[in-house]
């Protein structure tokens, strides 16, 4: 059973572009988390969706940050307009019921 | 005041000690407390997790919970050079829901 799987590992992009961040679940895993981790600090969450559904979203920046995780295909978390600050480590957890998330290898974002 | 406090370390013990890592807590309605690992540039890996109040085993992992003290702990025995990484604690109220995680604690063990 492969993992989490996250894409790409490694973005570059320049202020004021899009980053697209992908994150397939686990197999037979519903529930999907979206975490930032900055530099010298702990896992932030974000965002938990379901299929096709928003769940909580009490960890997003009010401006620039959406996700989605559609029917079919992997959730995105979308950075608009990206700034300096949004440099950081995204890890995405998937979990098949309850309180055990499994997480992906992170996609590391650098805003240059 | 942060919800979770973990010890940032680095923490360095010697090959074959037992290595003693904790989190307190403020939020009462906690119930669900884990323990990930990460390496350097990886993403966090579950090692245990634990409901309530009490002891968890797995190997050479020891859980501990003590929901009186909002104190939990992990325990690592016969350390090894490959236990070398940073760990974390995490923890949320409830089925389907956010982690609050630890800052993490960095842990070396030494030859």
């Amino acid at each position: 059973n492969a993992g989490v799987m996250q894409n790409p590992r490694h973005l570059v992009r320049r202020r004021g572009q899009e980053a697209r961040l992908r994150c397939s679940p686990m197999k037979g895993h519903s529930h999907v988390y979206w975490y930032r981790q900055l530099p010298e600090e702990g896992l932030k969450f974000m965002v938990y969706l379901q299929k096709e559904n928003i769940i909580d979203e009490s960890g997003m920046p009010k401006e620039r940050f959406s996700a989605e995780f559609p029917k079919e295909g992997p959730s995105i978390l979308r950075i608009q307009q990206v700034v300096r600050g949004d440099s950081a480590a995204y890890f995405c957890a998937s979990s098949p019921v309850a309180y055990e998330q499994y997480f992906g290898p992170g996609t590391r974002l650098t805003v240059t | 005041q942060k919800e979770v406090e973990q010890d940032p370390g680095p923490l360095s013990v010697p090959e074959g000690a037992i290595v003693s890592l904790n989190c307190t807590y403020s939020n009462s309605a906690f119930q669900y407390f884990m323990w990930y690992r990460q390496y350097s540039r990886k993403g966090p890996e579950l090692l245990m997790y634990t409901y309530s109040s009490g002891n968890k085993e797995d190997g050479r992992f020891t859980a501990q919970v003590d929901k009186s003290s909002k104190y939990i702990s992990l325990f690592i025995r016969d350390s090894q050079p490959s236990d070398s990484a940073t760990y974390l604690c995490a923890m949320n109220t409830g089925t389907a829901s956010k982690l609050t995680f630890g800052t993490g604690t960095r842990l070396q063990v030494t030859l």
